[in-house]
C-alpha cells in the first residue's frame, strides 16, 4: 500500500462544475504539496499546506492532520484546468522525503 | 527568474545502450532531486544532492543508474545499460536548500526516455 493515496484516479467534467480531488496519507507528514502536471510533464507547485485552508484564484486546498487528509478543490472549472494533479507528503520519517501519490487525471470538456 | 533547465527533452534508444540527461537548477539552489516517473504513476524520487553531496540515493538502481553534481550546480544523471523498463520520464527539480521540510521544489520539463 502507497503512503500517499490519491482518489479518483481519472475525473472527467463539464466547463462549470465544481471538481474535488482527495488524498489520505498513512504516515506522519511534516507538511503537503499539491502539484499540478500538464500534458508536456512539466510540474508546478500549486500549495504547500500544514494545516488548515488555502487558497489561490479558483483552486482550494484543505487539509485536516487528524484525519490524515487532505482535499483539491477547483471551483468553475475550465478547460484549460485539464492536467494530472499530484498531492506529495513531506514524510516525516523518511527525513522530510516527498512520497508522491499516484495523480488524478482530470479532464474538463467544454 | 530563469527555471529549473533539463535536456534533452526526448531520447529513444535501445536495450542496453546508455544514455545521459542533464539538469541546470535554478541559480542558488542548494538541493537537487532527481525523480523517475512511469507512466500512469506519481514521481519516485531516485537521488537528492546537498550542494555536491547525496542527501539521498537509497532508491537508486545503483548497478545501473548513476548521478553526479560535481561543482554543485548542474547535474547529471546516467543510465548504463539501459533496460526496457527504464521507460519514463526524468524529472529534476530544485530547492532553496535544508532537508526538503517547507520548501517549495521546482520542477523542470522533464526528459521522455523510451527504451525500445
Amino acid at each position: 500500500k502507497n503512503e500517499v493515496e490519491q482518489s479518483p484516479q481519472n475525473l472527467t467534467a463539464q466547463e462549470g462544475e465544481f471538481i474535488t480531488i482527495n488524498c489520505s496519507y498513512s504516515v506522519g507528514i511534516s507538511a503537503l504539496h499539491w502539484l499540478q502536471q500538464h500534458p508536456g510533464g512539466g510540474i508546478v507547485s500549486l500549495f504547500m499546506l500544514s494545516s488548515g485552508k488555502k487558497k489561490h484564484g479558483r483552486l482550494i486546498a484543505t487539509i485536516n492532520i487528524q484525519e490524515k487528509h487532505s482535499s483539491l478543490h477547483i471551483t468553475a472549472s475550465h478547460p484549460r484546468d485539464s492536467a494530472v494533479y499530484i498531492c506529495a507528503g513531506l514524510i516525516k520519517a523518511a527525513g522530510n522525503k516527498l512520497t508522491f501519490g499516484g495523480g488524478t487525471r482530470v479532464l474538463v470538456k467544454p | 527568474e530563469a527555471g529549473v533547465a533539463q535536456s534533452p527533452r526526448y531520447k529513444i534508444i535501445e536495450k542496453r545502450q546508455s544514455v545521459a540527461f542533464w539538469c541546470n537548477p535554478i541559480s542558488g539552489h542548494a538541493t537537487l532531486y532527481w525523480y523517475q516517473q512511469i507512466l500512469g504513476q506519481g514521481p519516485k524520487l531516485l537521488i537528492q544532492f546537498q550542494n555536491n553531496g547525496v542527501v539521498d540515493d537509497s532508491q537508486l538502481p545503483k548497478d545501473r543508474f548513476s548521478a553526479e553534481r560535481l561543482k554543485g550546480v548542474d547535474s547529471t544523471l546516467k543510465i548504463q545499460p539501459a533496460k526496457l523498463e527504464d521507460s519514463a520520464v526524468y524529472l529534476c527539480a530544485s530547492a532553496t536548500g535544508g532537508m526538503g521540510y517547507r520548501q517549495t521544489q521546482y520542477f523542470g520539463p522533464g526528459t521522455r526516455l523510451l527504451v525500445l
